[in-house]
């Protein structure tokens, strides 16, 4: 399963943006790359994905890198509810063996908005 | 859209004893998921339905686990002989085919003593 790298943990301010970088160098072709967050207490949720091409949803925007060893999920106004782990996430939905289902979690960045 | 509901929500069990868990994933979602999750950690991909079919399962999924999803709509997902090293949040997602976002459930809690 191709790795992820995300720093430990961030802080940010309420209303501030916020960039949560994730490493992935040996991403193949065919690896979308998905963030989740997870609230405490409760089941993960999931933010957004994307291939090559940045992505914006109501949630948040996705920068990828050209090279696509890299990647920056944008929250673009911090609130206290986006306090939560994110988790950065590889799945490769076409690959040689017709894709995998799962989703390879690892131990996510915890981040903490201040009011 | 209810979302995915997990029952029970908290379990209790002593060492040794059985355990099942139930999950009902959203309407139409024809693709069902079972993670384990413990403390710190991220979820643990357990095991994976398509409608009734289970195609893929981990090695984490050991003899004494068992999924099913007989008619292709809940699962249960049951721990024979139950062990401390099981104590984790057992979560469940499902997927709505072709689409890539999985929808997680709240969890199960179980603690073995």
């Amino acid at each position: 399963d191709a790795k992820t790298t995300q720093p430990n943990s961030m802080e940010s301010n309420e209303e501030e943006p916020v960039h949560l970088p994730c490493n992935h160098s040996t991403i193949s072709g065919t690896d979308y790359i998905h963030w989740y967050r997870q609230l405490p207490s409760q089941g993960p949720e999931y933010v957004i994905h994307g291939l090559t091409s940045n992505v914006n949803n109501r949630m948040a925007s996705l920068a990828i890198a050209e090279d696509r060893k890299s990647s920056t999920l944008i929250l673009h106004r911090a609130t206290l509810r986006d306090a939560a782990v994110y988790y950065c996430i590889l799945r490769d939905v076409i690959g040689t063996q017709g894709g995998s289902e799962k989703l390879v979690f690892g131990k996510g960045m915890k981040l903490t908005v201040n009011p | 859209d209810t979302g995915v509901s997990q029952d029970p929500r908290h379990k209790i069990t002593k060492r040794g004893q059985n355990v099942t868990f139930r999950c009902d994933p959203i309407s139409e979602h024809n693709r069902l998921y079972w993670y384990r999750q413990t403390l710190g950690q991220g979820p643990e991909f357990l095991t994976y339905f398509q409608n009734e079919a289970q195609l893929e399962k981990s090695r984490l999924l050991s003899d004494r686990f068992s999924a099913e999803r007989p008619k292709g709509s809940f699962s249960t997902l049951e721990i024979q002989r139950t062990e401390q090293g099981d104590s984790a949040m057992y979560l469940c997602a499902s997927r709505r085919q072709g689409y890539n976002e999985q929808f997680f459930g709240p969890g199960t809690r179980l603690t073995v003593l």
